[in-house]
């Protein structure tokens, strides 16, 4: 089975500063997907980043990016000058090329700090 | 990407009653997924949602407790059958093409008394 796993319950960043959260994943499959999800207070999960395994190149929207590393099954997502707005929970999440079987991590807290 | 809608966004609810949860989407999706999210807690898949058919459910779910309708393409049900304290949790409704990413509704937060 797959798994996906965040280390870092909870980060804090000052305002306009980078902060990066870590992601690691276990999986058989050589292709699949990965994605970062957004959980502010209000409940909403929105979609922050996707990236495809067979996809070399690291994905980036605006002022977020990641690392993908495929050997080593890390999935870190980078947020650059934080604003009080990217204060949420976060969640790594995996899915199968093949499959709708989406499973996510225990998330991380991310707070920014004025 | 798709827009979704749930109803209620949140209720209070009696040991031993049940309820439903509706999630509609602006747009037709092939997939429509039901999450249980546990406060502070990661989502769990409860179910996929078939359209037309009975609903996949995932391991430590049944249909008996958490029965799930989906009539069309656009609109899903679920209902929190019988309910304890435990079920006290967030219920999120998700949809999306098949092989595409998920774009999630609001979420339903219910507290069992």
């Amino acid at each position: 089975a797959q798994t996906v796993t965040q280390s870092q319950p909870e980060m804090s960043v000052q305002e306009a500063e980078t902060v990066t959260l870590s992601c690691t994943y276990d999986t058989s499959e050589s292709d699949y997907y990965l994605f970062w999800y957004k959980q502010p207070p209000s409940r909403q999960m929105i979609l922050v980043i996707r990236q495809e395994a067979y996809k070399q190149q690291n994905a980036t929207e605006n002022r977020f990016s990641v690392n993908f590393q495929k050997a080593a099954k890390s999935f870190s997502l980078k947020i650059s000058d934080s604003q009080l707005g990217d204060a949420a929970m976060y969640f790594c999440a995996y899915r199968p090329y093949n499959n709708n079987d989406m499973r996510f991590g225990a998330g991380t807290r991310l707070t920014v700090k004025p | 990407s798709a827009v979704i809608s749930q109803k209620p966004s949140r209720d209070i609810c009696q040991r031993g009653t049940s309820l439903t949860i509706q999630c509609q989407v602006d747009s037709q999706v092939t997939m429509m997924f039901w999450y249980r999210q546990q406060p502070g807690q990661s989502l769990t898949l409860i179910a996929t949602a078939n359209q037309g058919s009975e609903a996949t459910y995932e391991s430590g779910f049944v249909i008996d407790k958490f029965p799930i309708s989906r009539p069309n393409l656009t609109f899903s049900t679920l209902t929190v059958s019988n309910m304890s304290p435990e079920d006290s949790s967030i219920y999120l409704c998700s949809a999306g093409l098949a092989y595409n990413e998920q774009f999630f509704g609001p979420g339903t937060r219910l507290t069992v008394l």
